[in-house]
């Protein structure tokens, strides 16, 4: 089984929905991540959380929120979707004591916003 | 701030030639550095890092050297194959205030391998 997962894999929906991805992960990592990836523009940090208590926003977090509901499980919001947000997202995981932050990636999903 | 800087793709190589994806960070602190690794349909997967000035990271057949007087870590292998045809990502991670560290990436190389 994957350490990181992610659901949904695809999601198409429409401009103004409220629409969450869910990220899991078996790693037992306390650092979890979600960036978005575009075409020409590498990977950009949105959210990322320490623990569960400590939540943070990236170089682009407008626009959507995070919760952090366990250890393993780290979900991304997006409250009103615009199609600017089209992207593949991407969580990530990783451990600061096994070699200063190496990062372990989910599949992805991929978001289609109409 | 942060930054990395890596050569605009894609690079299109027949099987066995020689690569280089070059790479050159900022940072202000001491950073590792990784290159990261993106098959079609997949997430990243690191393929190979290094902590200080002067290490080789290597793996599969890849290396890079951390040259902090040039701040370089450029990636190369000696013959690709079709099966590493993908997209190759630099990134560092530095600490910022309190010892975390934040990862920054570039914005990928694509390689394309022919047989």
């Amino acid at each position: 089984d994957a350490d990181v997962t992610q659901t949904p894999r695809n999601r198409i929906t429409k401009t103004g929905k409220r629409i969450m991805l869910e990220c899991s992960q078996t790693k037992g990592h306390d650092r979890m991540y979600w960036y978005r990836q575009d075409p020409g523009l590498g990977l950009r940090l949105i959210y990322y959380s320490f623990d569960v208590k400590d939540i943070n926003k990236g170089e682009i977090s407008d626009g959507y929120s995070v919760s952090r509901q366990a250890q393993a499980k780290f979900s991304l919001s997006l409250e009103s979707a615009i199609p600017n947000q089209t992207a593949l997202y991407f969580c990530a995981t990783s451990d600061y004591t096994s070699g200063k932050e190496t990062q372990y990636f989910g599949p992805g999903t991929r978001l289609l916003v109409l | 701030g942060n930054s990395v800087t890596q050569m605009e793709g894609p690079v299109t190589l027949s099987e066995e030639a020689f690569l280089t994806i070059n790479c050159t960070y900022t940072a202000t602190g001491y950073p590792s550095l990784f290159w990261y690794v993106q098959y079609p349909g997949e997430g990243l997967q690191l393929l190979l890092k290094a902590t200080k000035a002067d290490d080789k990271g290597s793996n599969k057949g890849f290396e890079a050297t951390y040259r902090k007087e040039t701040t370089s870590f450029h990636l190369e292998k000696g013959s690709v194959q079709v099966s590493d045809s993908a997209v190759y990502f630099c990134a560092l991670s530095d600490p910022v205030s309190g010892g975390s560290y934040i990862p920054t990436f570039g914005r990928g190389t694509s390689l394309i391998v022919h047989p």
